[in-house]
C-alpha cells in the first residue's frame, strides 16, 4: 500500500516533443506529490510538486496532472529539450500516520531527448 | 539560504573495512535528516531518518548504522563493508514540521561508494 508505481522506465523523445511520465499510488492518505529531477552524479532536485486539492500545477514547461479518484498523477514536459535529459522520480507522502516525514519514491524514468 | 554538504564525493573501500560518511546542513535549525541509498542508478531507498539529536529510525535492516551527534550533522557508518553496500548514498533534509508542499525534501550531491 506504500508503493508508488512509475512508468515508463525509459523514454526517448525528440527535441520539441512532449514527454509524459505516469505514476500511480494506493495509499489514500498520501497528500503531497513531488517530482524530482536527477542528473548523472548529482542528487535529485525538486522539480515541481502538487497537493491533492488541485488537478493541475504548471511551472514553465513542466505540468503535473493529478487524478485523485484514479489515484494517478503524471508529469508532462512540453517542448522537451536535450537539457531535460535526466532521470525523473515521482514521490508521495502523507502528513501523518506511518508515512510521516518520509517520501515513497517511484522507480524512476530515464528520459533522453534527442536533438 | 540552506545548503547541504556531503563528503566524500567518491569512495572506494575493500570488503570488511569500516565506513564513515558525513553530512552537514547549514542555514537551518532542527532539521529532519535522512540517508537514502540509490542502487544501479535508479530507485531511492530510505535507510535512516532522524528528527533530532540522538533520535534515529532505521527503515531497513542492514549492515549500516547512523548517528546524529549534532543538530545539523548526520553520519552513516559501517563496521565491516559488504560488496552489497556499494551504491550511491544520499543525505537529505527537510524542515522539522515534516514533508509537505511547503517543506520539501532537499538532497545533497551524494557519495558514490564502491566496495571491492
Amino acid at each position: 500500500q506504500q508503493q508508488v508505481k512509475q512508468s515508463p522506465q525509459s523514454l526517448i523523445v525528440q527535441k520539441g516533443g512532449i514527454s509524459i511520465i505516469n505514476c500511480a499510488y494506493e495509499n489514500t492518505a498520501f497528500d503531497y506529490f513531488p517530482w524530482y529531477q536527477q542528473f548523472p552524479g548529482k542528487g535529485p532536485a525538486l522539480l515541481i510538486a502538487i497537493r491533492p486539492d488541485v488537478s493541475e500545477k504548471k511551472e514553465g514547461r513542466f505540468t503535473i496532472s493529478f487524478n485523485k479518484s484514479a489515484k494517478q498523477f503524471s508529469l508532462h514536459i512540453m517542448d522537451s529539450q536535450p537539457g531535460d535529459s535526466a532521470t525523473y522520480f515521482c514521490a508521495a507522502s502523507s502528513a501523518g500516520g506511518t508515512s510521516y516525514g518520509k517520501l515513497t519514491f517511484g522507480q524512476g524514468t530515464i528520459l533522453t531527448v534527442h536533438p | 539560504s540552506q545548503t547541504i554538504h556531503q563528503w566524500p564525493a567518491t569512495l572506494v573501500q575493500p570488503v570488511g573495512s569500516p565506513l564513515s560518511l558525513e553530512c552537514t546542513v547549514e542555514g537551518t535549525s532542527n532539521p529532519n535528516l535522512y540517508w537514502y541509498r540509490q542502487a544501479a542508478g535508479r530507485g531511492l531507498q530510505l535507510l535512516f531518518y532522524s528528527v533530532g539529536i540522538g533520535q534515529i529510525s532505521s527503515e531497513v535492516p542492514q549492515n549500516l548504522s547512523a548517528s546524529r551527534p549534532q543538530d545539523r550533522q548526520f553520519i552513516l557508518s559501517s563496521k565491516k563493508l559488504l560488496l552489497s553496500d556499494s551504491g550511491f548514498y544520499l543525505c537529505a533534509w527537510s524542515m522539522l514540521t515534516g514533508l509537505s508542499y511547503n517543506s520539501p525534501l532537499h538532497f545533497g550531491n551524494g557519495t558514490r561508494l564502491t566496495v571491492t
